[in-house]
This record gives structure tokens, sequence and C-alpha cells, in this order.
């Protein structure tokens, strides 16, 4: 158990809908990182937060957002799904964004979008 | 450009053999870290080692061992006389710096080790 928790574990929705992914990180960590992994894409980062502040960005659509709240956990808010947005979504938590600190990741959440 | 190669995207080996998971890496960093972390069946990924490309040593942790060339850009991972349990994706991946003094892991496309009874 890495101490980074995620939910839902897992998510049915339909084209079109919006979903929102939860992610607390390990206690202590400061910063979070969201990850997209796809049979077709591999693991892909989408976007870092650390103490609140979006701190890097990856291969995020602009259909999903994500903030991180001043208690630490952060949220994936993912819109308008279309049927290629099926993936498992990862949360990790590492301590400093300032050094190359561990990432540690939750359990995923495994989005299906029918 | 900074990139992780994991050639072997497929290796099936017989439980107690011993087995070598790849890793080639491109960097310009004088400075990054290479990591290897496991994704077994059941999905979560797990982290199993972080090296800082001062170090060259090799590490050894049980079974597994890694083997980190510089000469060869290259961070080998062995497994020992293999379990059934060690069946997973095992991914490399390689730090860069990101927007100042901020790093963002590149990952590999993984490796997919089946350990067969």
């Amino acid at each position: 158990d890495s101490g980074v928790t995620q939910t839902p574990k897992h998510l049915i929705t339909a084209t079109g809908q919006r979903v929102t992914l939860r992610c607390s990180p390990r206690s202590g960590d400061l910063s979070v990182y969201w990850y997209q992994q796809s049979l077709d894409q591999g693991l892909q980062f989408l976007i870092q937060y650390y103490n609140g502040e979006e701190r890097a960005k990856g291969n995020i659509l602009e259909r999903f957002s994500a903030q991180q709240f001043p208690d630490l956990h952060s949220e994936l808010n993912l819109s308008s799904l279309e049927l290629g947005d099926s993936a498992l979504y990862f949360c990790a938590s590492s301590v400093d964004s300032g050094r190359t600190d561990t990432q540690y990741f939750g359990p995923g959440t495994r989005l299906t979008v029918l | 450009a900074q990139k992780v190669t994991q050639a072997q995207t497929e290796i099936s080996v017989v439980e107690k053999e011993d087995v070598t998971l790849d890793c080639v890496y491109e960097t310009r960093d004088t400075t990054y870290y290479l990591f290897w972390y496991k994704q077994p069946p059941s999905g979560e990924l797990v982290f199993l080692i972080r090296r800082n490309s001062f170090d060259e040593q090799n590490e050894i942790s049980g079974r597994y061992s890694w083997n980190f060339q510089k000469s060869t850009s290259s961070f080998n991972f062995t497994i020992t006389a293999s379990q059934v349990v060690d069946s997973a994706v095992y991914f490399c991946a390689l730090s860069e710096f990101y927007a100042g003094n901020n790093r963002k892991l590149i990952w590999g496309l993984g490796t997919s080790l089946a350990v067969n009874p």
C-alpha cells in the first residue's frame, strides 16, 4: 500500500458525460501528479500540482482539468467524454517538486466510456 | 529529446530462470534519475528503485538487481530465480527537468514479463 488513495476504483459512464476522479496524496506529500494509461499510448503524464499550484502540464486535453485543494487532495475533471478517454487514470504523489523525489502511485481509477 | 526505450515488449520464462529486462535511455542532462516500477495484473504501479546519474554502483535487493551503465546509457533490471509472482509489466522511467527546477518522468512502454510454473 503506497499511502495514496484514489476514488472511485471503477467508473462507467456514457459519451458526453462529465466525471470527477479524486486523489488523496500520502501524508506529508505536497506534489500530486495525474497520469493516463491506455492500451495504445502507454503511461502519459497529464498534469502536476504542488501545494495547490499547477507546476507542470503534459498531454492533458482541454476537456480535462484538475485542481489541488488546501488539504492537498486533488481532483481530475474529465468532461465531454469520448470513447477514447477510456483508460486507467493514476494519481501519484511525492514530497517536494523541487527535487527528484520518488512518485508513489495510487491504485488507479478505471474509466470506461460507453 | 529525452526518451526511454524498453526494447523487449514481452518476455516469457519458466519459474526459477533468471531474466533481465533492458532499459536504454537518452538524455542531455548531466544530472538525472532513473526509476523502475512494477505493475502486477492487479493494476497498481509499485515503485522498485531510484538511481541517480552519479551513482553507478549496482544495487541488489533480494532476488532483484540493477545494473546501471552510464557509458551505454542503460539501466537493466535482473530477476534471479524468477517466481510466478514476478509476472507483471515493468516500467523504466527517466526524470527530466521541466519549468525550472521541477522534474517529470518520461516512461518507457514497459516489458510484460510472464513467469510460468
